[in-house]
């Protein structure tokens, strides 16, 4: 176990829905990491998140937003889904932003229908 | 150009054989980590091995070891006698760009899915 929770497990919705993605960061660890992994573009970087702030963004959609709250809990929200967007999300933390470390949660897998 | 590569789709290795995961990685940074992380088939993704730039010495963490050859610029990960739960795919990944506060990003290679056969 990483210690990283993520939330729900699996996510079952149709086309032009939206819904969130709900990640808890390992005790002490400030940055949140959310990553996307399909057949097709494998494991993507989407967005990181320090201390509440964000710090990087890499291939996230318009459509696809996050936010990190006070305690350090983050959501990915995904809106107006395409059948594209099905696939596993992950969320990783590590302690800062350089931390050589990142662990990974069990990714909740997206099913657009 | 692909940053990180990893050239084996699949492996198969005999229990209690040793085998080792090639990576390549392209980076003109000074600054940059290298991992791997195992990818069994319930999905969560497991961190294994990290070895920086600047670290002189190969990463060791138990049954596995990171092979670093920096002028060749690959990371290759080394797992010794093979067990049937070592079956998984491995990514093998890279963190450039610390001084520019890039750090944060992993790039990711395909994988390669190993099988580990009695």
């Amino acid at each position: 176990d990483s210690g990283v929770t993520q939330t729900p497990k699996h996510l079952i919705t149709a086309t032009g829905q939206r819904v969130t993605l709900r990640c808890s960061p390992r005790s002490g660890d400030l940055s949140v990491y959310w990553y996307q992994q399909s057949l097709d573009q494998g494991l993507q970087f989407l967005i990181h998140y320090y201390n509440g702030e964000e710090r990087a963004k890499g291939n996230i959609l318009e459509r696809f937003s996050a936010q990190q709250f006070p305690d350090l809990h983050s959501e990915l929200n995904l809106s107006s889904l395409e059948l594209g967007d099905s696939a596993l999300y992950f969320c990783a933390s590590s302690v800062g932003t350089m931390n050589e470390k990142l662990f990974f949660g069990s990714g909740t897998q997206l099913s657009v229908l | 150009a692909q940053k990180i590569t990893q050239t084996q789709p699949g492996m198969f290795v005999q229990e209690k054989e040793a085998v080792t995961l090639d990576c390549t990685y392209d980076t003109s940074d000074q600054s940059y980590g290298l991992f791997w992380y195992k990818q069994p088939s319930s999905g969560e993704m497991i961190f294994l091995i990290y070895q920086g730039s600047y670290d002189e010495q190969n990463a060791t963490e138990g049954r596995y070891s990171l092979n670093f050859q920096k002028a060749r610029k690959s990371a290759n990960l080394v797992i010794s006698a093979s067990q049937l739960g070592d079956s998984a795919m491995y990514f093998c990944a890279m963190r450039e760009g610390s001084h520019t506060g890039t750090a944060s990003k992993l790039t990711f290679g395909t994988g390669t899915r190993l099988q580990v056969t009695l």
